[in-house]
């Protein structure tokens, strides 16, 4: 496995709410990115952080947010929820600064919203 | 235009079969290229890296034309655990990836 764990596995929120997905990278991984699945398609790139810093985003309006902590642990936060958001939210990291290199994904945290 | 893009799929073939799956991308100074493969409700996993050589991995061959900006994996003698949805991926900063073919090899 990648060492690499995220919490929860599931949940159900509802429009308009915030929520909070978090991460747990392997030791000495400094980058972390997350990316977001919908059915069907591709993980779309949200933003990484590097030592605790963005440093990347993708096409993400700014409710969705994240922070890095020192301990290698991460979350994803995101406020005002649509319907849109349900989703397969992935956490991924790497040894590196930036997220050009192999990166190793979490299992994921599935996200409904009614 | 998406900044990868794969053939749409899906793919269903027999066990033994050789199936070619094409990626295309649209940022020339990407320095990174890579097949994930991600099994079904499950999150990607590193199948191979590419290389501008051509690289082989048992019976996965994955190739990268950095003229053409395109990108293949062939998959030799299918086996039925090889279905799943083959994820082409592109890295400049950070990661993109393609919306995956999905393979189903069948008995």
């Amino acid at each position: 496995e990648t060492g690499v764990t995220q919490s929860p596995t599931h949940l159900i929120k509802t429009r308009g709410q915030q929520v909070t997905l978090r991460c747990s990278s392997q030791s000495g991984h400094n980058t972390v990115s997350w990316y977001q699945q919908a059915l069907g398609q591709g993980p779309q790139f949200i933003f990484q952080y590097y030592r605790e810093e963005e440093n990347g985003r993708g096409n993400f309006p700014p409710r969705f947010s994240g922070l890095q902590f020192p301990n290698y642990s991460s979350e994803l936060n995101v406020n005002a929820l649509e319907l849109d958001d349900s989703a397969l939210y992935l956490c991924a990291s790497n040894p590196g600064r930036g997220g050009a290199e192999t990166q190793y994904f979490g299992p994921g945290t599935r996200l409904l919203v009614l | 235009r998406k900044e990868v893009e794969q053939d749409p799929g899906p793919f269903n073939v027999p066990e033994g079969a050789t199936v070619a799956f094409n990626c295309t991308y649209s940022n020339s100074a990407s320095q990174s290229f890579f097949w994930y493969r991600q099994d079904c409700r499950k999150e990607p996993k590193l199948l191979m890296s590419v290389y501008s050589s051509g690289n082989e991995d048992g019976r996965f061959t994955a190739q990268l034309n950095r003229a053409s900006q395109y990108i293949s994996l062939l998959i030799r003698d299918s086996k039925l655990s090889d279905s799943a949805t083959y994820l082409c991926v592109v890295g400049h900063n950070d990661m993109r990836f393609g919306a995956g073919t999905r393979l189903t090899v069948k008995p």
